[in-house]
């Protein structure tokens, strides 16, 4: 079975351009969560979906930060106007409830 | 008080020896506690999962957990060069809620 696939792998991009992160959660898992990470702050949650509906977008930075879920196999994360603060490894993981993660691979993106 | 703390490292050990983790938690009423290994430049994998007082072992990992005294620990016995990697610790709160990680403890496992 294939895991939870995260496109692209890497995203270089300029201040102030649009940024479109992609994610496949594991057929079956009924929840979707999408991590950003950095050296400074770890791993934090910015959003979760649970039967494809956003549950929780607290931890979602500002209103330049927007997450959807059209339907159970696919989940988009955008970003704009992207800013160099934004620069970190944003992964998505899909659980068949809220305990046991499984990660896809990340999408390292750098705004210069 | 950060949610869920771990000491940021690096732990070093040599080969063969026992690498011990830590972490503590803020929320007394937290339910389930997870160990998460990320190598660099890849994604976390769970290791181990740990929901009641005392010990789990598998195989060369052991979990222990302490809810009285907000704790969990992870224990690799005859750590290996293959062991050196990030380990984060990841909590449950009450709650159907997502996980909270730490901020993960840099092991190098010295040949």
């Amino acid at each position: 079975d294939a895991g939870v696939i995260q496109s692209p792998r890497h995203e270089v991009t300029e201040m102030g351009q649009e940024v479109t992160l992609r994610c496949k959660p594991i057929s079956g898992h009924n929840s979707l969560f999408w991590y950003r990470q950095t050296m400074m702050r770890g791993l934090e949650l910015l959003i979760y979906f649970n039967n494809n509906v956003p549950i929780d977008d607290s931890g979602m930075p500002e209103d330049r930060f927007s997450a959807k879920m059209p339907n159970a196999s696919f989940s988009t994360l955008k970003i704009q106007p992207s800013e160099p603060r934004d620069s970190a490894v944003y992964f998505c993981a899909s659980s068949p409830g809220t305990r046991e993660l499984f990660f896809g691979e990340g999408s390292r993106l750098t705004v210069l | 008080q950060k949610e869920v703390e771990q000491n940021s490292g690096p732990l070093s050990v040599p080969e063969g020896a026992i690498a011990s983790l830590n972490c503590t938690y803020s929320d007394r009423g937290s339910q389930s506690f997870f160990w998460y290994r990320q190598y660099s430049g890849k994604s976390p994998e769970l290791i181990m999962s740990i929901y009641s007082n005392g010990d789990k072992e598998d195989g060369r990992f052991t979990a222990q957990l302490n809810k009285a005294s907000q704790y969990v620990s992870l224990l690799i016995r005859d750590s290996q060069p293959s062991d050196s990697a990030t380990y984060l610790c990841a909590v449950n709160r009450p709650g159907n809620t997502p996980l909270v990680f730490g901020k993960g403890t840099r092991l190098s496992v010295i040949a």
